[in-house]
């Protein structure tokens, strides 16, 4: 079986432009997550899905960040503008809505602004 | 909120066995997750404890207290594919949101 599958894994961008992450979780899972890993923060929670529906965004660091999940095959995590300090690894991550709870998590896109 | 604290790294010897410690404060406790990951991975799941006392999986184990707030990972028999960060998760009012430490590094030596 296919795990998280993430695009682009490397992605290097100017300040200011647009960038968008993208994300195909586990087919049946009912919850997606996206998460921003750093050396100084460790790995954080910005937001999350169940049945294709945001139910917690409080991690989402600021307006210029937004995601999506338009199907349950499906998200994007958007930066417009991207800065500098948005340099880091976002990981997708999905479960089954039950059965024991652990999430599976993406290869990663490893974002570098420059 | 919630506090998590995992010391940084180290290192051991290939056949020895290792203890990874997780502490932790927080408010609606649901469970506690380890992870494990490679150098330029992705966490891959370990275990999983939301009742006190040990769990033991092959040669890892996981052991919780509740009342201490406290875990720890054993490693047992390390191989050198064992060098990898140690990441404790703590899930609250639910395990959707959770809670990562920062991650602690060993590193396995011949």
């Amino acid at each position: 079986d296919a795990g998280v599958i993430q695009s682009p894994r490397h992605e290097v961008t100017e300040m200011g432009q647009e960038v968008t992450l993208r994300c195909k979780p586990i087919s049946g899972h009912d919850y997606l997550f996206w998460y921003r890993q750093t050396m100084m923060r460790g790995l954080e929670l910005l937001i999350y899905f169940n049945n294709n529906v945001p139910i917690d965004d409080s991690g989402m660091p600021e307006d210029r960040f937004s995601a999506k999940m338009p199907n349950a095959s499906f998200s994007t995590l958007k930066i417009q503008p991207s800065e500098p300090r948005d340099s880091a690894v976002y990981f997708c991550a999905s479960r089954p809505g039950t059965g024991i709870e652990t999430q599976y998590f993406g290869p990663g896109t490893r974002l570098l602004v420059l | 909120g919630q506090n998590i604290d995992q010391p940084t790294e180290m290192t051991a010897t290939e056949g020895a066995i290792v203890q990874i410690n997780c502490t932790y404060q927080t408010s609606g406790f649901n469970g506690l997750f380890w992870y494990q990951q490679h150098a330029g991975e992705a966490p891959t799941f370990l275990s999983y404890n939301v009742l006190d006392g040990l769990e033991e999986k092959g040669r890892f184990s996981s052991f919780l207290s509740r009342s201490k707030g406290y875990s720890y990972l054993l490693l047992k028999e390390l191989q050198m594919k064992d060098s990898a960060s140690y990441l404790c998760a703590v899930g609250r009012y639910g395990n959707n949101r959770l809670a990562f430490g920062k991650g602690n590094q060993v590193v396995v030596i011949p």
